[in-house]
Formats: structure tokens, C-alpha cells, sequence
């Protein structure tokens, strides 16, 4: 069964405070990608990566950075926290060319 | 104008009934099309994968593309209170995610 999985289900942080969100899947899978859903705005691509070390920016990528050391693992980094990026975050992966994703449970973030 | 319509509802229907969902789209070179099923603070879960037009059905489940009219549907036969959730519609042009065009999702209530 495949399985992506996110560190936290909830979080709750400080304005200011660097954040880190984590995401692993046991697929084997060559793309991952985060996303956020917001009420009314629906799922928006922050960044993608289709191998170890590389990346590319998706809709909304100002606020945020990426780290994909490991084809499993890759991270998501909120520099310096602010209230407008309380949000749910979903973590998804693919296979290289397929298009149907798998995603993670969902974080849901709240910046005080 | 958005690339991907989805009426949010809420829509609210009695245990077996027939429910109809639908997405309209203005991006003429979509040809992957996608329904996922979302339950309350978790992820979506793939429900329904259609390439190109046409009709496809899995159990209790039919997606319909119709590309003349920009058009895709869900259809829920004998629906459940299980079936309670979020489904969003998803489409891309090309193979691969990174792409990916979400729907706000339709909120779903199933009365018993």
C-alpha cells in the first residue's frame, strides 16, 4: 500500500520562528511536491522536486524553500514564520511520468 | 477567471441517493483528469483517474469527461454516509504532476 507520510498532523508556532515541515514516502517515487489548501483558494503548488537535490518553484514558493537530500525524504522550510502562512500543508509524491499523486495526511499549521 | 470551476456547496443529499458532481474547465489542452476524495483533517485519496474523454466506472463510482463542453462528473450511485467528504477535481495537459489543476472541492454530506 503506498504510503506518504508527514512528520506533524498539527503545529503551532511563533511569527518569526523557522519551521520545518517533513515528508516521506516509501514508494520509490521520483516527484515530490508540497502543496497548501486554503479555504475558497483550494490546493496551491509551493514547489516541487523531480530528483535528489533538485527543485522547482510552483505558484506560491515566496516565504518557503525546499531540501531533498534523500529520494525519500524532502522538507519544507518556512524561513521566518508569518500568520498569513497558517494553512493546511499536504505533501504528495508520483512516479516520474505518472500524474495521479499520493498524498500525505496533511499538516495543519498555525502561526501565532 | 479560474482555469478549474468546482462548486464548494455545501451540498447535503438523504443515504441513496444519486449524486452528481461536477468541474468545469476553460484550458482546452487538459486530457488527464482526476477525482480525489477528501475526509475531514486528512489528505485526498485518489478516487478516479479518466485519460482523455470518456466514461469510466469503479463500483458505485462513475467519472464522465466530456471535452466538447469542458465538462467532468462524478457520480455516486446508492450513495453512503461514508461517503461524507471533500471531492476535489484535478486536471492536468501533461503527463506528470507538476502541472496539476485542483478544484475548490465540493463538500459532500450523505443523510442517513
Amino acid at each position: 500500500d503506498v504510503k506518504v507520510t508527514q512528520s506533524s498532523r498539527y503545529l503551532v508556532k511563533r511569527t518569526g520562528e523557522k519551521v520545518f515541515l517533513e515528508c516521506v514516502q516509501d514508494m520509490d517515487h521520483e516527484n515530490m511536491f508540497w502543496y497548501r489548501q486554503d479555504p475558497g483558494l483550494g490546493l496551491r503548488l509551493i514547489y516541487f522536486s523531480y530528483d535528489v537535490k533538485m527543485k522547482e518553484k510552483g505558484d506560491i514558493p515566496e516565504g518557503y524553500s525546499v531540501s531533498r537530500e534523500k529520494k525519500e525524504r524532502f522538507s519544507l522550510i518556512l524561513e521566518s514564520a508569518s500568520t498569513n502562512q497558517t494553512s493546511m500543508y499536504l505533501c504528495a509524491s508520483t512516479g516520474r511520468m505518472d500524474t495521479e499523486a499520493f498524498f500525505g495526511q496533511g499538516t495543519r499549521l498555525t502561526v501565532v | 477567471q479560474k482555469e478549474v470551476e468546482q462548486d464548494p456547496g455545501p451540498l447535503s443529499v438523504p443515504e441513496g441517493a444519486i449524486v452528481s458532481l461536477n468541474c468545469t474547465y476553460s484550458n482546452s489542452a487538459f486530457q488527464y483528469f482526476m477525482w480525489y476524495r477528501q475526509y475531514s483533517r486528512k489528505g485526498p485519496e485518489l478516487l478516479m483517474y479518466t485519460y482523455s474523454s470518456g466514461n469510466k466506472e469503479d463500483g458505485r463510482f462513475t467519472a464522465q469527461v466530456d471535452k466538447s463542453s469542458k465538462y467532468i462528473s462524478l457520480f455516486i450511485r446508492d450513495s453512503q454516509p461514508s461517503d461524507s467528504a471533500t471531492y476535489l477535481c484535478a486536471m492536468s495537459s501533461i503527463q506528470g504532476a507538476q502541472k496539476l489543476v485542483f478544484g475548490q472541492g465540493t463538500r459532500l454530506t450523505i443523510n442517513p
